[in-house]
């Protein structure tokens, strides 16, 4: 148990476009989920934590306007990239945490190629 | 600020030797501490967790050492094997928010 799907898995888009990556808890409820970036090469950088039913709470230096989160439901989280630019290109990844557990369960990740 | 610390940033073992891979953290408000393992272009899998009241804990071929005084703990993978070649990353979290530190990780090479 405690799959995490991200969808899509690699996108490539314009500069000035948005990007939305979505994130499934598949066979539990997450009451929280995390959205971190990774560059290549180095270690995952926590962007921002998003409990189901409110607002994601961003990190500092994360631009919240330029990162959309939403946590809809139990199972499902989506980043939404705002224009983005070549900059924003890293590895995103999500994870999920059942409620009372102190695990996270990590998604396969989405590469983002800004042109 | 990295608020978890890690070495070596990489290390070659052969195949059946140890890989040990150090970490130490600062925040005593921390009480879980896991172990992720990454493969290039993948997302990271939990391997092992522990938290302060165990030194030790082992699941197979992996082991957690943990010093709660010393603020340190460790992973030791024995008898390394080539599929154990990808990146290592401990993590460190305390249950008011759960968020993970991670340390800066370690990248393992097994060479058979």
């Amino acid at each position: 148990g405690a799959v995490v799907s991200q969808h899509p898995s690699r996108v490539i888009c314009k500069s000035g476009t948005s990007v939305k990556i979505e994130c499934r808890s598949l066979d539990f409820q997450a009451t929280t989920m995390f959205w971190y970036r990774q560059f290549p090469k180095q270690s995952l950088m926590l962007m921002a934590t998003s409990n189901e039913g409110s607002k994601a709470t961003y990190e500092q230096g994360v631009e919240k306007d330029k990162f959309l989160i939403n946590h809809a439901s139990l199972t499902l989280s989506t980043l939404t990239v705002t224009s983005a630019h070549p900059e924003d290109s890293s590895f995103y990844i999500c994870s999920a945490r059942r409620w009372l557990g102190e695990t996270q369960y990590f998604g396969p990740g989405t590469r983002l190629l800004v042109l | 600020q990295q608020q978890v610390k890690q070495s070596p940033q990489s290390l070659i073992v052969q195949k059946g030797g140890i890989s040990i891979i150090n970490c130490a953290y600062e925040n005593t408000a921390f009480d879980y501490f896991p172990w992720y393992q990454q493969f290039p272009g993948k997302g990271p899998a939990l391997l092992i967790a522990i938290r302060p009241d165990v030194s030790e804990k082992k699941e197979g071929r992996f082991t957690i050492s943990f010093n709660k005084s010393a603020k340190q703990f460790s992973l030791h993978i024995m008898d390394s094997q080539p599929g154990d070649s990808a990146t290592y990353f401990c993590a460190a979290s305390n249950s008011n928010d759960y968020k993970l530190s991670f340390g800066a990780g370690t990248t393992v090479t097994v060479r058979a």
